[in-house]
């Protein structure tokens, strides 16, 4: 299956500023995903990124707030603006496994961001 | 919709057998089951994409209920590395997955 380089693994940024979230995966994939999971929650999906077209955000999500960017088959990036406390969560991303159904989704290994 | 799941939190002893359940309001296409550790990332165990379809994985098995929504996950003679956080992602159309409530499981020795 695809595997997925996320970065940063971690960060601790001042409330007001960005912080811009990687995603490299080995293999081209149609679409990826970027999730949230807020302290002992579950994961909550921000966006759907497809190459050569804007990111389709889930209720509660908007593009101020969250801005994604998808330049190729392979990368992708998710920002944060202007952080407040309540941002504080892990960000995940995602891609369908490749080999087509019956392989679920691959995850990376998340950005723990605190804003303080 | 988020899909809820049942129960919450489940403490076993190694060699015991548990079941968590999984309910969506919406039509479903797939069923997905994850486990996910503490500090890592989610893990995908199976999907189950047909109504009635059963699937099992060594002594893990899940179940897909397509008219009542529902999919239920087996843990059978459980062991200490069952232990995490367990989640069903649904698809009601391909390609969106969303994750359910999920469950935390223990097991002790």
């Amino acid at each position: 299956s695809a595997v997925i380089s996320q970065k940063p693994s971690r960060d601790i940024c001042q409330r007001g500023t960005s912080l811009t979230i990687q995603c490299q995966v080995d293999s081209q994939v149609t679409m990826m995903f970027w999730y949230r999971q807020q302290p002992g929650q579950s994961l909550t999906l921000i966006a759907t990124a497809n190459q050569g077209s804007e990111a389709t955000y889930e209720s509660g999500f908007v593009i101020d707030k969250f801005p994604i960017s998808r330049p190729n088959l392979t990368f992708s990036t998710l920002t944060v603006s202007n952080m407040s406390p309540e941002d504080s969560s892990i960000y995940l991303c995602s891609v369908e496994a490749l080999g087509g159904l019956g392989y679920g989704y691959t995850f990376g290994s998340g950005t723990r961001l605190t804003v303080v | 919709q988020q899909p809820v799941q049942s129960p919450q939190a489940v403490i076993l002893r190694e060699g015991e057998d548990a079941v968590i359940n999984c309910s969506s309001s919406k039509a479903l296409y797939s069923v997905h089951w994850y486990r996910q550790k503490h500090g890592e990332a989610p893990v995908f165990l199976m999907i189950l994409l047909k109504g009635g379809e059963q699937k099992g994985h060594e002594k893990i098995s899940a179940s897909f209920n397509e008219k009542k929504q529902q999919s239920s996950l087996y843990l059978t003679a459980s062991q200490l590395s069952y232990s995490g956080t367990y989640f069903c992602g649904t698809e009601g159309s391909p390609d969106k997955l969303i994750f359910g409530t999920g469950t935390r499981l223990q097991v002790f020795p």
